[in-house]
């Protein structure tokens, strides 16, 4: 069966500092991989997505960068955090998964909580 | 640009009713919507995916419709229990190989004991 992991689960970072937050993906190839912020008040925001090594598409413009160094591995990272940059950060691949009604689908980690203070 | 609304914000009832979620979208281009779960603090776990093509999918005490040409999905909850309380998303996902899902802010379940 197909896993997605993140970390950290909880991060809290001065204005300022830069920022690596990790997520893999197991049991799958070649999936598309996805990165979603919410904010207080707000919904979830698509911020990139990948369909493989070395390509990424941004959908907002952001002090944010994402990266794929491996197939099931996506990073999301920025040099200098702002204050508007806190969130709950999710991961997310994207694929046909067996044993499902083989329809696409995402499936998402379990986040991470960034506080910038 | 598509839109996805939510309606109500906030849901408060006592434990057995039946309830009705309401999704809307503004662009019915759609590949297929998701309805998620979320705990406090945690991510998102899917309830049901309902594609483009189908009208209904059901899992357990859960129904969810889709009316694409109104632009509509509606998340049937039935004998609600305390431990459905939770926030329930909706999202719509427009198909092209790698677009992301767009979500609505969600409806804050709470079922009282």
């Amino acid at each position: 069966s197909q896993t997605i992991h993140q970390w950290p689960a909880t991060l809290v970072q001065p204005v300022g500092s830069p920022l690596s937050l990790e997520c893999t993906v197991e049991g799958t190839s070649n999936p598309n991989l996805y990165w979603y912020r919410q904010a207080a008040g707000r919904g979830l925001q698509l911020l990139f997505y990948s369909v493989g090594i070395g390509q990424i598409s941004s959908e907002v413009p952001q002090n944010l960068s994402a990266s794929r160094p491996q197939d099931r591995q996506f990073i999301l990272s920025s040099k200098k955090l702002l204050l508007s940059d806190s969130g709950f950060y999710l991961c997310a691949w994207g694929g046909v998964s067996a044993g499902t009604s083989g329809y696409y689908e995402q499936y998402f980690g379990p986040g991470t909580r960034l506080t910038v203070t | 640009k598509q839109e996805v609304t939510q309606i109500p914000a906030a849901l408060s009832v006592p434990e057995g009713e039946n309830l009705v979620l309401n999704c809307s979208f503004t662009d019915s281009a759609i590949y297929n919507l998701q309805w998620f779960r979320q705990d406090p603090g945690k991510g998102l776990t899917s309830l049901l995916l309902i594609q483009s093509s189908q009208r209904e999918q059901t899992s357990g005490r859960l129904n969810a419709s889709l009316d694409k040409s109104s632009g509509r999905s509606t998340l049937y909850i039935a004998a609600s229990q305390p431990g459905d309380s939770a926030t329930y998303l909706c999202a719509v996902f427009p198909g092209g190989g790698a677009d992301g899902l767009t979500f609505g802010k969600g409806t804050h379940l709470i079922i009282q004991p």
